[in-house]
């Protein structure tokens, strides 16, 4: 099976950085994503890894290290809008390509 | 449509009862997902489609719960005898195959169980 851990919560300061980290087994790693979801909405795609390194999309960047089981998501320059849950996701090839995801951690941006 | 669709957004119902959930994707996707989200929760995986054939059920909780797709296209949940537990939000999500790309998903169907 398929165990993700990431943070169940954090908080934050406006204009700041914030780093949400995941690890994760799988026997047939085949891609991570980054999902985020705010209140009572669904949750909206934000960045997929499949190769390690560090993919950048303006504010937001997401790292990934195949070898250690590891990402992270990168979140600069912190806006109030920021506040929600960002949910960590792994495909493994060996367990059908479903995509599971972690338990969510719910970030909260303070002025 | 532009994205998916689900449908009903919200559904009260008692215990006993017999509930479906409709996900119309997003066309030409042909990789169609299900899950359940409770509350401070990620989604919880039940089942995924390729084309019209489930591809994986192993993630239904038992025998209450059915879905289909028959025409590769439009998917319908359902629940039988309902229980207070099964009361979330159940989320749909779609992509254009089954191993590449992001799932694009629904507002969800808030099913609330009494």
């Amino acid at each position: 099976g398929q165990n993700i851990d990431q943070p169940t919560e954090m908080t934050a300061t406006e204009g700041a950085i914030v780093q949400i980290n995941c690890t994760y087994q799988t026997s047939g790693f085949n891609g991570l994503f980054w999902y985020q979801q705010h209140a009572g909405e669904a949750p909206t795609f934000l960045s997929y890894n499949v190769l390690d390194g560090l993919e950048e999309k303006g504010r937001f960047s997401s790292f990934l290290s195949r070898s250690k089981g590891y990402s992270y998501l990168l979140l600069k320059e912190l806006q109030m809008k920021d506040s929600a849950s960002y949910l960590c996701a792994v495909r493994d090839v060996k367990n059908t390509d479903k995509l599971i995801f972690g338990t969510g951690t719910r970030l909260q941006v303070f002025p | 449509g532009a994205g998916v669709s689900q449908t009903p957004s919200n559904k009260v119902t008692e215990k006993g009862k017999y509930v479906e959930l409709r996900c119309d994707p997003i066309s030409g996707h042909t990789a169609l997902y299900w899950y359940r989200q409770s509350l401070g929760q990620g989604p919880e995986f039940l089942i995924y489609f390729q084309g019209t054939g489930a591809a994986d059920d192993s993630g239904l909780p038992n025998d209450r719960f059915f879905a289909v797709r028959p025409e590769g296209s439009v998917s319908t949940l359902k629940i039988q005898r309902t229980e207070r537990g099964d009361s979330a939000v159940y989320l749909c999500a779609s992509s254009v195959d089954s191993n590449t790309g992001e799932l694009f998903f629904g507002e969800g169907s808030r099913l609330t169980v009494l």
